[in-house]
């Protein structure tokens, strides 16, 4: 079984849309995060959440919505997609705080 | 901003070769951390070393931290083809609430 799944593994889809990226952890961790990494391979924290609770929020627009409906799954809703959204979002998990995250496969997106 | 800095960007060794790349970060932190990523998959953990360790070994991986000099490395001994990847160290950054990701070396290894 997969430990820290995302769905879909690749995105395609034009400027404008609305798009969600699903994940879910087995792993029953307490804390999941979402990750952006660009095509120079920076890594950037985007959101992190604590048993259902946001508990990182760094400055992404406002297009991104995390949402956590319970402490398994971590879901990323983008709204009017632009190029510039173009990465490979990864999804992630640990059991507290800073102790070691397990990472998802990955989703790229691209915006076409 | 980057936490962490690694140096080389890139590196190409033969295999069997040691492989040796170092990480500088700028505040102080309670732990590092190095992680693997392959082409096309997620990151994978390697190793963990709190700031008052300043040594430590996982099979064939070894890391050193200096935190007076803000700066870890991570040699991999006796390289193998499959050690080819990015490799990324991590810091819990300036207010030790999130994991902040260095900008990676990429590691070839030759068969």
């Amino acid at each position: 079984d997969t430990a820290v799944s995302q769905t879909p593994k690749y995105l395609v889809t034009q400027m404008g849309n609305d798009k969600s990226i699903k994940c879910e952890q087995n792993l029953g961790h307490d804390t999941m995060y979402w990750y952006k990494q660009d095509s120079k391979k920076f890594l950037k924290i985007m959101f992190s959440y604590n048993n259902k609770e946001l508990i990182i929020n760094e400055t992404v627009p406002n297009r991104f919505s995390p949402k956590s409906p319970d402490k398994a799954h971590l879901n990323l809703h983008i709204n009017s997609l632009e190029l510039g959204d173009s990465a490979v979002y990864f999804c992630a998990s640990s059991p507290s705080g800073l102790s070691k995250l397990f990472f998802g496969q990955g989703t790229r997106l691209t915006v076409v | 901003s980057q936490q962490g800095e690694e140096d080389p960007q890139a590196l190409s060794i033969q295999e069997g070769e040691n492989a040796t790349m170092n990480c500088s970060y700028k505040t102080s932190i309670n732990n590092l951390q190095w992680y693997r990523q392959n082409s096309g998959r997620g990151l994978v953990h390697l190793i963990l070393i709190r700031s008052n360790e300043r040594e430590k070994h996982s099979g064939r991986l070894r890391v050193t931290l200096d935190t007076s000099k803000k700066s870890s490395s991570l040699l991999i001994t006796a390289s193998r083809a499959a050690d080819t990847a990015s490799y990324f160290c991590a810091t819990d950054g300036e207010y030790g609430n999130k994991l902040v990701f260095g900008a990676g070396t990429i590691l070839r290894v030759k068969s």
